[in-house]
């Protein structure tokens, strides 16, 4: 079957500091790979998405990379800010069912 | 261009009165998603709808019903509300029929059940 798993938080970090979230994924196809990011009392917002093998997504400095050997799609970002603070899923599609599976969320925390 | 709409944004129910969300989209999509969100779990799914007229099971259906009423809409039914219900409960869209495309979601309604 289809499943996202990320890693757990909170995630604490100085303002500058560099960002890794790690995900993994099991799915049966050739899924679409998404970073979503929920701020406060917000409902979730795509960051960045990458369709195919090997696709790298960017947006606002964050980066992730569909890597289909390793079944992953790390997000990064080189210099956090606080208003970067939020939660942050990574979610994959399934195209023959039009579902999505979303990780269980990594809350990150970002210090002045 | 509002996107994905869902009302209320906040409900208080007592256990087993019954209420209906609400959510609209317009951006022609032809699926859409109920979740529910609770602490340490993520997203789970509700139910789905791949195109009007269908609609199909997703981890967590039991205690809801829902309507695709066309295109545009489609709601979540608690017939019986109980406390294990209290969630936030997110509406989304997508045009999932390319495999290429996002889900977009609407804004969230909390739901406390007493």
């Amino acid at each position: 079957g289809n499943s996202v798993t990320q890693m757990e938080g909170p995630v604490t970090l100085s303002e500058e500091a560099f960002l890794t979230i790690n995900c993994t994924y099991t799915a049966t196809g050739y899924p679409s790979l998404f970073w979503y990011v929920q701020y406060p009392g917000e409902g979730l917002q795509l960051l960045l998405k990458a369709t195919k093998a090997d696709d790298k997504g960017s947006n606002k400095g964050f980066e992730a990379t569909y890597r289909k050997e390793t079944t992953s799609f790390h997000l990064e970002k080189g210099s956090v800010q606080v208003s970067d603070s939020a939660v942050y899923f990574c979610a994959l599609s399934d195209w023959d069912f039009n579902k999505f599976y979303f990780g269980s969320g990594t809350k990150l925390n970002v210090k002045p | 261009n509002a996107g994905v709409t869902q009302t209320p944004k906040f409900q208080v129910l007592k256990t087993g009165q019954s209420m209906t969300l609400q959510c609209a989209q317009d951006m022609n999509h032809n699926s859409m998603y109920w979740y529910r969100q609770d602490p340490g779990m993520g997203l789970r799914l509700i139910y789905y709808s791949a195109s009007e007229g269908t609609t199909d099971k997703g981890e967590v259906p039991n205690g809801y019903n829902v309507s695709r009423l066309n295109k545009r809409e489609f709601s979540l039914r608690l017939e019986s509300a109980a406390p294990s219900q209290t969630s936030v409960y997110f509406c989304a869209s997508s045009d999932a029929g390319t495999g290429l495309s996002e889900a977009f979601f609407g804004q969230g309604t909390r739901l406390t059940v007493v």
